[in-house]
Protein backbone atom coordinates (compact mmCIF):
# COMPACT_ATOMS: atom_id res chain seq x y z
CA UNK A 1 0.00 0.00 0.00
CA UNK A 2 0.43 3.59 0.07
CA UNK A 3 2.15 5.24 3.22
CA UNK A 4 4.85 7.44 4.72
CA UNK A 5 7.04 7.25 7.59
CA UNK A 6 8.39 10.09 9.44
CA UNK A 7 11.13 10.52 12.14
CA UNK A 8 9.67 10.94 15.36
CA UNK A 9 9.52 14.09 17.27
CA UNK A 10 9.61 15.92 18.92
CA UNK A 11 12.43 17.94 18.11
CA UNK A 12 13.97 20.78 19.81
CA UNK A 13 16.50 22.88 18.91
CA UNK A 14 18.37 26.49 19.12
CA UNK A 15 17.58 29.14 16.97
CA UNK A 16 20.30 28.92 13.66
CA UNK A 17 20.76 24.83 13.84
CA UNK A 18 20.74 23.18 10.88
CA UNK A 19 17.06 21.03 10.69
CA UNK A 20 16.83 17.35 9.54
CA UNK A 21 13.82 15.62 9.41
CA UNK A 22 13.59 12.61 7.94
CA UNK A 23 10.75 10.89 5.58
CA UNK A 24 10.64 7.66 3.68
CA UNK A 25 7.71 6.56 1.67
CA UNK A 26 6.42 3.67 0.20
CA UNK A 27 4.05 3.60 -3.14
CA UNK A 28 3.32 2.08 -5.91
CA UNK A 29 3.68 4.26 -9.32
CA UNK A 30 5.28 7.97 -9.29
CA UNK A 31 3.32 10.06 -6.37
CA UNK A 32 4.21 13.43 -5.95
CA UNK A 33 5.82 14.45 -2.38
CA UNK A 34 4.98 17.25 -0.50
CA UNK A 35 5.80 18.72 3.07
CA UNK A 36 3.32 20.75 4.16
CA UNK A 37 3.11 22.71 7.59
CA UNK A 38 1.35 23.77 10.59
CA UNK A 39 2.03 25.98 12.81
CA UNK A 40 -0.20 26.69 16.18
CA UNK A 41 -3.55 27.22 15.92
CA UNK A 42 -3.68 27.40 12.10
CA UNK A 43 -4.53 24.69 9.54
CA UNK A 44 -1.85 22.96 7.02
CA UNK A 45 -0.13 25.10 4.71
CA UNK A 46 1.87 23.43 1.66
CA UNK A 47 5.51 24.47 2.31
CA UNK A 48 7.21 22.33 -0.98
CA UNK A 49 6.76 19.49 -3.36
CA UNK A 50 8.36 17.88 -5.74
CA UNK A 51 6.70 15.93 -9.00
CA UNK A 52 9.38 13.80 -9.95
CA UNK A 53 12.57 11.62 -9.30
CA UNK A 54 15.14 14.23 -8.51
CA UNK A 55 13.06 17.54 -8.32
CA UNK A 56 14.15 19.88 -5.63
CA UNK A 57 11.33 21.82 -3.66
CA UNK A 58 12.14 24.65 -1.49
CA UNK A 59 10.29 27.36 0.14
CA UNK A 60 11.57 29.78 2.64
CA UNK A 61 14.42 29.04 3.10
CA UNK A 62 13.62 24.88 3.70
CA UNK A 63 14.18 22.05 0.83
CA UNK A 64 13.61 18.51 0.12
CA UNK A 65 15.26 16.28 -2.68
CA UNK A 66 12.67 13.36 -4.35
CA UNK A 67 15.21 10.17 -4.23
CA UNK A 68 13.94 7.58 -5.99
CA UNK A 69 16.56 5.11 -5.32
CA UNK A 70 16.31 5.69 -1.26
CA UNK A 71 12.19 6.68 -1.85
CA UNK A 72 12.93 9.64 0.81
CA UNK A 73 12.13 13.29 1.07
CA UNK A 74 13.80 14.57 4.10
CA UNK A 75 13.37 18.18 5.04
CA UNK A 76 16.17 20.75 5.76
CA UNK A 77 16.76 23.80 6.64
CA UNK A 78 20.52 25.58 7.22
CA UNK A 79 19.70 28.38 9.92
CA UNK A 80 15.96 27.97 11.98
CA UNK A 81 14.22 30.73 13.43
CA UNK A 82 11.76 30.91 16.36
CA UNK A 83 9.12 31.24 13.95
CA UNK A 84 9.76 28.11 12.37
CA UNK A 85 8.19 26.20 15.45
CA UNK A 86 5.22 24.08 13.75
CA UNK A 87 4.71 20.35 12.80
CA UNK A 88 5.68 19.68 9.95
CA UNK A 89 3.88 16.61 7.89
CA UNK A 90 5.73 14.92 4.59
CA UNK A 91 2.86 13.61 2.51
CA UNK A 92 2.49 11.79 -0.99
CA UNK A 93 -0.31 12.15 -3.60
CA UNK A 94 -1.57 8.80 -5.08
CA UNK A 95 -4.00 8.30 -8.50
CA UNK A 96 -6.53 6.43 -7.72
CA UNK A 97 -10.52 6.25 -9.42
CA UNK A 98 -9.44 9.56 -11.62
CA UNK A 99 -8.78 11.03 -8.50
CA UNK A 100 -5.84 12.70 -6.46
CA UNK A 101 -5.40 11.61 -2.88
CA UNK A 102 -2.69 12.66 -0.04
CA UNK A 103 -1.49 10.35 2.57
CA UNK A 104 -0.02 11.93 5.54
CA UNK A 105 2.90 11.43 7.57
CA UNK A 106 1.93 11.13 11.52
CA UNK A 107 4.21 14.50 11.45
CA UNK A 108 7.70 15.93 13.69
CA UNK A 109 7.03 18.86 16.06
CA UNK A 110 9.77 21.32 15.75
CA UNK A 111 10.51 23.42 18.89
CA UNK A 112 13.38 26.06 18.20
CA UNK A 113 14.90 28.08 20.86
CA UNK A 114 16.08 31.69 21.16
CA UNK B 1 -8.45 35.65 -2.19
CA UNK B 2 -10.27 34.83 1.07
CA UNK B 3 -9.42 30.88 2.06
CA UNK B 4 -10.92 27.63 3.61
CA UNK B 5 -13.58 28.66 6.07
CA UNK B 6 -14.59 26.07 8.58
CA UNK B 7 -16.98 26.36 12.25
CA UNK B 8 -17.66 26.14 14.89
CA UNK B 9 -13.71 26.15 15.93
CA UNK B 10 -14.40 23.81 18.81
CA UNK B 11 -16.70 21.46 20.17
CA UNK B 12 -17.47 19.53 23.13
CA UNK B 13 -20.28 17.00 23.29
CA UNK B 14 -21.14 13.72 24.97
CA UNK B 15 -21.16 10.15 23.92
CA UNK B 16 -24.43 9.22 21.25
CA UNK B 17 -24.95 12.78 20.47
CA UNK B 18 -24.77 14.11 17.08
CA UNK B 19 -22.92 17.13 15.83
CA UNK B 20 -22.28 18.81 12.33
CA UNK B 21 -19.54 20.87 10.72
CA UNK B 22 -19.71 23.46 8.32
CA UNK B 23 -17.00 24.05 5.45
CA UNK B 24 -16.97 26.91 2.69
CA UNK B 25 -13.86 26.24 0.09
CA UNK B 26 -12.03 28.91 -1.71
CA UNK B 27 -14.23 30.35 -4.42
CA UNK B 28 -13.93 28.77 -7.77
CA UNK B 29 -12.83 25.26 -5.91
CA UNK B 30 -14.37 22.52 -7.28
CA UNK B 31 -13.00 19.81 -5.21
CA UNK B 32 -13.56 19.81 -1.18
CA UNK B 33 -12.45 17.29 1.35
CA UNK B 34 -12.49 16.26 4.80
CA UNK B 35 -10.24 14.94 6.96
CA UNK B 36 -9.54 13.57 10.21
CA UNK B 37 -6.55 14.45 12.31
CA UNK B 38 -6.59 12.16 15.71
CA UNK B 39 -4.17 13.65 17.74
CA UNK B 40 -0.19 12.30 16.97
CA UNK B 41 -1.50 11.21 13.86
CA UNK B 42 -1.59 12.71 10.39
CA UNK B 43 -4.72 13.87 8.51
CA UNK B 44 -6.60 11.03 7.08
CA UNK B 45 -9.08 11.44 4.51
CA UNK B 46 -12.99 10.78 5.31
CA UNK B 47 -14.67 11.93 2.06
CA UNK B 48 -13.65 14.08 -1.19
CA UNK B 49 -16.03 15.54 -3.49
CA UNK B 50 -16.05 16.53 -6.71
CA UNK B 51 -19.26 19.73 -7.04
CA UNK B 52 -21.96 18.15 -5.57
CA UNK B 53 -20.98 14.25 -6.54
CA UNK B 54 -19.32 11.92 -3.97
CA UNK B 55 -15.57 10.99 -5.78
CA UNK B 56 -13.86 8.81 -3.20
CA UNK B 57 -15.80 7.90 0.58
CA UNK B 58 -14.12 4.43 1.32
CA UNK B 59 -12.89 4.98 4.71
CA UNK B 60 -16.05 7.27 5.77
CA UNK B 61 -17.38 5.01 8.95
CA UNK B 62 -20.93 4.92 6.93
CA UNK B 63 -22.52 3.87 10.45
CA UNK B 64 -22.17 7.38 11.99
CA UNK B 65 -20.81 9.87 9.83
CA UNK B 66 -22.43 11.34 6.83
CA UNK B 67 -21.39 14.43 4.73
CA UNK B 68 -23.38 16.35 1.35
CA UNK B 69 -22.32 19.14 -0.50
CA UNK B 70 -25.50 19.73 -2.28
CA UNK B 71 -24.64 22.90 -4.13
CA UNK B 72 -21.83 22.23 -4.92
CA UNK B 73 -19.96 24.59 -2.99
CA UNK B 74 -20.00 24.96 0.95
CA UNK B 75 -19.96 21.84 3.07
CA UNK B 76 -21.63 19.93 6.19
CA UNK B 77 -20.05 16.51 7.74
CA UNK B 78 -21.93 14.90 10.14
CA UNK B 79 -21.61 12.62 12.99
CA UNK B 80 -24.53 10.80 14.69
CA UNK B 81 -24.39 9.37 16.89
CA UNK B 82 -20.90 10.32 18.53
CA UNK B 83 -18.42 7.70 20.18
CA UNK B 84 -15.44 8.77 22.28
CA UNK B 85 -12.70 8.15 19.38
CA UNK B 86 -14.71 10.45 16.53
CA UNK B 87 -12.37 13.07 18.98
CA UNK B 88 -10.09 15.04 16.52
CA UNK B 89 -9.53 17.59 14.85
CA UNK B 90 -11.89 17.78 11.38
CA UNK B 91 -10.20 19.71 8.52
CA UNK B 92 -11.81 20.70 5.08
CA UNK B 93 -9.28 21.19 2.52
CA UNK B 94 -10.12 22.06 -1.19
CA UNK B 95 -8.70 22.35 -4.60
CA UNK B 96 -9.58 24.01 -8.06
CA UNK B 97 -9.37 20.63 -9.70
CA UNK B 98 -9.28 16.52 -9.29
CA UNK B 99 -5.83 15.86 -10.31
CA UNK B 100 -2.65 17.85 -10.10
CA UNK B 101 -3.41 20.40 -7.67
CA UNK B 102 -2.15 22.20 -4.54
CA UNK B 103 -4.78 21.41 -1.72
CA UNK B 104 -5.81 24.05 0.71
CA UNK B 105 -6.47 23.70 4.55
CA UNK B 106 -9.20 25.41 6.38
CA UNK B 107 -8.06 26.01 10.29
CA UNK B 108 -9.86 22.71 11.50
CA UNK B 109 -12.88 21.67 13.88
CA UNK B 110 -11.52 20.61 17.14
CA UNK B 111 -13.89 18.07 18.27
CA UNK B 112 -14.17 16.31 21.88
CA UNK B 113 -16.53 13.53 23.10
CA UNK B 114 -16.82 13.00 26.60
Amino acid sequence: GNSVTQMEGPVTLSEEAFLTINCTYTATGYPSLFWYVQYPGEGLQLLLKATKADDKGSNKGFEATYRKETTSFHLEKGSVQVSDSAVYFCALSVTQGGSEKLVFGKGTKLTVNP
Amino acid sequence: EAGVAQSPRYKIIEKRQSVAFWCNPISGHATLYWYQQILGQGPKLLIQFQNNGVVDDSQLPKDRFSAERLKGVDSTLKIQPAKLEDSAVYLCASSPRLMFAVQYFGPGTRLTVT
